[in-house]
């Protein structure tokens, strides 16, 4: 059984540029959440994705969007990229919604830094 | 009243000492309060976790303790070792109006354990 997966590790990003991110949950598990982490600081919830539609979401404007695929994959888009949007992307796999007291697991995360 | 207020931000532990981090919250709505230990370039992982109906729960080294009426919970780590050096979350499940669930994250303690 693999873990959560995430690609790319690193990422340098210019302002107003778009991004995507992608994940791959674990084995058997159709929740994906997304945080951001900025340095020093606790994840921040971005959105949920269950059975490949968008099932809560943060304080996150609509320039941060998702998308999750008949194998659970999932992608976070950013566009418009600020400088504030430099951070750890983290990407959080559960076998059912979080409702149902399944625990999350975390990726390693994709670091993003915009110039 | 969605914040989770963690201390302390850092902490030095001797070898074989006690560690001892802290957490605060206001939502009463809160169901489900875990703690995660990430170390740098890793996502966090699940630790320990409590229930508010439960006062006290360990596992191994590790002990939650939950004051429900003081809304404070705190995370022991006994004989604390140079391997537990980490940044350390405490975090609080929270529904979301959709009736999905997302986690508030505290800001996280960074414990450094001296051989």
């Amino acid at each position: 059984e693999t873990g959560v997966t995430q690609s790319p590790t690193h990422l340098i990003k210019t302002r107003g540029q778009q991004v995507t991110l992608r994940c791959s949950s674990q084995s058997g598990h159709n929740t994906v959440s997304w945080y951001q982490q900025a340095l020093g600081q606790g994840p921040q919830f971005i959105f949920q994705y269950y059975r490949e539609e968008e099932n809560g979401r943060g304080n996150f404007p609509p320039r941060f969007s998702g998308l999750q695929f008949p194998n659970y994959s999932s992608e976070l888009n950013v566009n418009a990229l600020e400088l504030d949007d430099s951070a750890l992307y983290l990407c959080a796999s559960s076998p059912g919604l979080a409702g149902l007291a399944y625990e999350q697991y975390f990726g390693p995360g994709t670091r993003l830094t915009v110039t | 009243q969605q914040q989770v207020k963690q201390s302390p931000q850092s902490l030095i532990v001797q070898k074989g000492g006690i560690s001892i981090i802290n957490c605060a919250y206001e939502n009463t709505a809160f169901d489900y309060f875990p703690w995660y230990q990430q170390f740098p370039g890793k996502g966090p992982a699940l630790l320990i976790a409590i229930r508010p109906d439960v006062s006290e729960k360990k596992e191994g080294r590790f002990t939650i303790s939950f004051n429900k009426s003081a809304k404070q919970f705190s995370l022991h780590i006994m004989d604390s070792q140079p391997g537990d050096s980490a940044t350390y979350f405490c975090a609080a499940r929270w529904e979301l109006s959709s009736g999905t669930y997302k986690y508030i994250f505290g800001t996280g303690t960074r414990l450094k354990v001296l051989a």
